[in-house]
């Protein structure tokens, strides 16, 4: 079946734009996971939705960062005022979140790139 | 706030060789502990798990075992090929909670033929 998917692959923008990222999860997956990782880094959590709702926040680095998952399927990240520090890969993942464990699956990431 | 260490790369073998990448976490509570692999072009995949202490997780000829002593979670295979050339990330997860993943800065390996 698909997998989770991101658009765009790559996104080059000029400091102080606005940028839209868009992650499809996979269908019927409850759970939905944004993550950002920087050159030689390992991802960095930044939200966690539950259906509609954000359940944790609490990676966001700041205020110009927001997420929306208006129908519990589609999300999107939306940055303000880009600057330079927010280029890297942003990632998508989803999950049933099962009671066992929490197998996350990850789509292939947004490059984003702020001039 | 919980925490993964894991070996800095890179790492180079020649085919055939052992592999050991450790991985020690910190953590309040008794997460679940994962290793994650991104090959060349691709996306993050699950290569294995371990939900408690001394669960051995395994996956295509990886092993790695749970140990709450040391904190610990080392990746180990007996003999790589060429195609395990990859990053490698140790992860945790707290059960309950968001259950977001924590992850380590990442190991990269390359197997020469």
């Amino acid at each position: 079946g698909a997998g989770v998917s991101q658009t765009p692959s790559n996104k080059v923008t000029e400091k102080g734009k606005y940028v839209e990222l868009r992650c499809d999860p996979i269908s019927g997956h409850t759970a939905l996971y944004w993550y950002r990782q920087s050159l030689g880094q390992g991802p960095e959590f930044l939200i966690y939705f539950q259906g509609t709702g954000a359940a944790d926040d609490s990676g966001l680095p700041n205020d110009r960062f927001f997420a929306v998952r208006p129908e519990g399927s589609v999300s999107t990240l939306k940055i303000q005022r880009t600057e330079r520090g927010d280029s890297a890969v942003y990632l998508c993942a989803s999950s049933l979140r099962q009671s066992s464990y929490n197998e996350q699956f990850f789509g292939p990431g947004t490059r984003l790139t702020v001039l | 706030g919980d925490s993964v260490t894991q070996m800095e790369g890179p790492v180079t073998l020649s085919e055939e060789a052992f592999l050991t990448i450790n991985c020690t976490y910190t953590a309040t509570g008794y997460p679940s502990l994962f290793w994650y692999v991104q090959y060349p072009g691709e996306g993050l995949q699950l290569l294995l798990k371990a939900t408690k202490a001394d669960d051995k997780g395994s996956n295509k000829g990886f092993e790695a075992t749970y140990r709450k002593e040391t904190t610990s979670f080392h990746l180990e295979k007996g003999s790589v090929q060429v195609s395990d050339s990859a990053v490698y990330f140790c992860a945790l997860s707290d059960q309950g909670g968001s259950e977001k993943l924590v992850f380590g800065k990442g190991t990269k390996l390359t197997v020469n033929p």
